[in-house]
């Protein structure tokens, strides 16, 4: 199971491409990069999953760099509602798909 | 909405009371997950259901029993429970394919619990 360390907060103003950055150094090879949103008193959303190079979707883009030692969110000009908890997970390779939250980052977008 | 509604949304307990949360998944998936999520900690995770079958239990304590009498129910019986143990409880369901190593969770809205 991939150990992940990201910020534990950020701020950000509206209109901003915002990058969260996680550091995953014991990411196995079959291993996938999943990250999830979280909004004060909901479950989690996932938002974009990769495994290497870049992904793109109609919310957010993910960069995983060759040695997928860490990976990268970027969303794209954040709006007020973009405010909330992010997490970086790394694949359970047991099939079963568990998911181990870390603390997440907690993103504030400011007027 | 995620396909996955959780009941009672807020629930208010006595140490002594026992009382069940309830999840439904409408997704078709075969796996179904208990978290915990306290204030200011990470998500927990603390059972597994795969094809009805419990996988996982996380050292929880026995006064949390969870259910799942088929994929697309899953209960957590809660009896003689702590005022540490006031948190927001989560369900999730996914698809589990063996040749995948990762599928997406779906989640509910969660239930608030507190014990007074």
């Amino acid at each position: 199971l991939a150990k992940t360390t990201q910020p534990i907060s950020m701020d950000s103003y509206e209109g901003q491409e915002v990058n969260i950055t996680c550091s995953h150094n014991n990411i196995a090879t079959n291993d996938y990069i999943t990250w999830y949103q979280q909004f004060p008193s909901q479950g989690p959303r996932f938002i974009i999953q990769g495994y290497k190079t870049k992904v793109t979707n109609e919310v957010a883009s993910l960069f995983i760099p060759a040695d997928r030692k860490s990976s990268t969110l970027s969303l794209p000009r954040v709006s007020l509602s973009d405010t909330a908890v992010y997490y970086c997970l790394g694949g359970d390779q047991t099939g079963a798909n568990n998911l181990f939250f870390g603390t997440g980052t907690r993103l504030t977008v400011i007027p | 909405e995620t396909g996955v509604t959780q009941t009672p949304r807020h629930l208010v307990m006595g140490m002594t009371n026992k009382k069940s949360l309830k999840c439904e998944q409408h997704l078709g998936h075969n796996a179904m997950y208990w978290y915990k999520q306290s204030a200011k900690k990470p998500l927990e995770l603390m059972f597994v259901y795969n094809f009805k079958e419990q996988t996982e239990n996380n050292s929880v304590p026995s006064r949390f029993s969870p259910e799942c009498p088929n994929s697309s129910h899953l209960f957590l019986h809660l009896h003689t429970l702590q005022p540490e143990d006031s948190a927001l409880y989560l369900c999730a369901s996914s698809q589990v394919r063996v040749e995948d190593s990762y599928n997406e969770q779906f989640f509910g809205p969660g239930t608030r619990l507190t014990v007074l």
